[in-house]
Formats: structure tokens, sequence, C-alpha cells
């Protein structure tokens, strides 16, 4: 079974541009979840989709969002970049997202704004 | 709130020595916790998971932990480390919830290196 995918690998914006992360979850799976990494912050959850619909969402501005696709796949979205959205974005995907269920989590996307 | 604490933010330890990474957790009712590994530049792999019942479970690569929910605890063991093994290790508690699903609350990593 294939993994978790995420495109692209790495991205560079400068302050103000917006940008599209892709997330494609293991076959079968209808949870993903997206979380930003940082070396301050470490790993925050951002939100997580479920069936086409955000079931939970953590403690993010506005402009970062998402959504996700008949096909479980997902993109995160940000606007109006500022330098301190510079992090490796990852997403994991798990069944049906409970607290028991595992995740999985994909490579993850390094965003640097400039 | 759910809290998770990994109390060591850099270990050092010798090529086949044994190993023993601390993780504190905060959490009311019966924790789901888990154990992830992140090699440089690379997301996060799945070492092992607690639900319930056998408080000691075994994970991939040799590593297995143990759950003691008197101290609040996970920590995560290999009897005998290879330089391969060196990476930042992530304990995880699932948030828990109807309204905190997909979730995961990760401590701050704590970064191992293994000296030859």
């Amino acid at each position: 079974k294939a993994g978790v995918t995420q495109t692209p690998r790495y991205l560079i914006k400068t302050r103000g541009q917006q940008v599209t992360l892709s997330c494609s979850p293991i076959s079968g799976h209808r949870s993903v979840s997206w979380y930003q990494q940082t070396p301050g912050q470490g790993l925050q959850f951002l939100f997580e989709y479920f069936s086409e619909t955000q079931r939970n969402k953590g403690n993010f501005p506005g402009r970062f969002s998402g959504r996700q696709f008949s096909n479980s796949r997902s993109e995160m979205n940000v606007s109006t970049l500022e330098l301190g959205d510079s992090a490796l974005y990852l997403c994991a995907s798990s069944s049906f997202g409970d607290s028991y269920n595992e995740q999985f989590f994909g490579p993850g996307t390094r965003l640097t704004v400039l | 709130a759910q809290s998770v604490t990994q109390p060591d933010i850099h270990i050092t330890v010798s090529e086949g020595a044994s190993l023993e990474l601390r993780c504190n957790y905060s959490y009311g009712a019966t924790p789901y916790l888990f154990w992830y590994v992140q090699s440089p530049g690379q997301g996060l792999q799945l070492l092992l998971k607690y639900f319930s019942g056998d408080t000691l479970v075994q994970g991939i690569k040799g590593f297995e932990a143990e759950f003691k929910r008197s101290q609040s605890s996970f920590n995560l063991r290999k009897p005998s480390v290879h330089w391969s093994d060196a990476a930042e290790y992530f304990c995880a508690v699932g948030a828990g919830g109807s309204s905190n699903t997909g979730k995961l609350i990760f401590g701050q990593g704590t970064t191992l290196q293994v000296k030859p």
C-alpha cells in the first residue's frame, strides 16, 4: 500500500503571497490531519478533515485554510504569507480520525517565506 | 488540558548502550499514547502505540515502551542502540473526545545522538 504523499516537497515564497499544499492519504483512509512543525513551537495541529468536512481546527489564524475532496485528497492554503509561516507542513492520514487511530505521516512540505 | 512533556531535549548514548527516553503526559481518562521517530528532513514514522491492556508494548526496530498510569509516564526503551537510531523522537497523545478528532498532541521531542 502506498504511503502518504505530499507535494511539493519544497517551496520558496515571498511575504504576502499565498501557497497551496497537497496531500494524498493512504488508500482507504478518510481522515486527513495537518500539522505545522517549527523549531520554536514544535508540532502543532492545524486542522482535520473527514469526508470533505472540517471536523476539528487548531489555534491558527484564518489565513490557514484547507479542504478535502471526495477521493480524500486534501489541500491546505496559506494566504498573505508571513515570515513566521516558514515551517515543515506535515499531513497525516488515518482510517477514521479517532484518538485511538494511529496517524501515518507524509514526508512533509518545507515552506520557506522570504 | 492534555499535554505531553519530554524532559530531555538532547540525549547522547554510545552505540550498543541501552536507551530510555522519557515521556510524561497529562490526560484525564485512559490515554492513547504513541511514539514517533523523525529522521532529518523526513516525516514521522510510528514506532509503537498504547491503547489498553498490557502495559509493556513492543514496537518496530527493537523499541518497547512501558505505560505507567501511577507516574503518568510512557517511556521508550531500547536494549542496544545502533548508529542508525540517531534521530528525533516524539511522544504523542490522542487528544480524545468527539470534538478532538484527528488531533495528536506532541511533546517537544528528544534528539538522540549515537556515539561510535
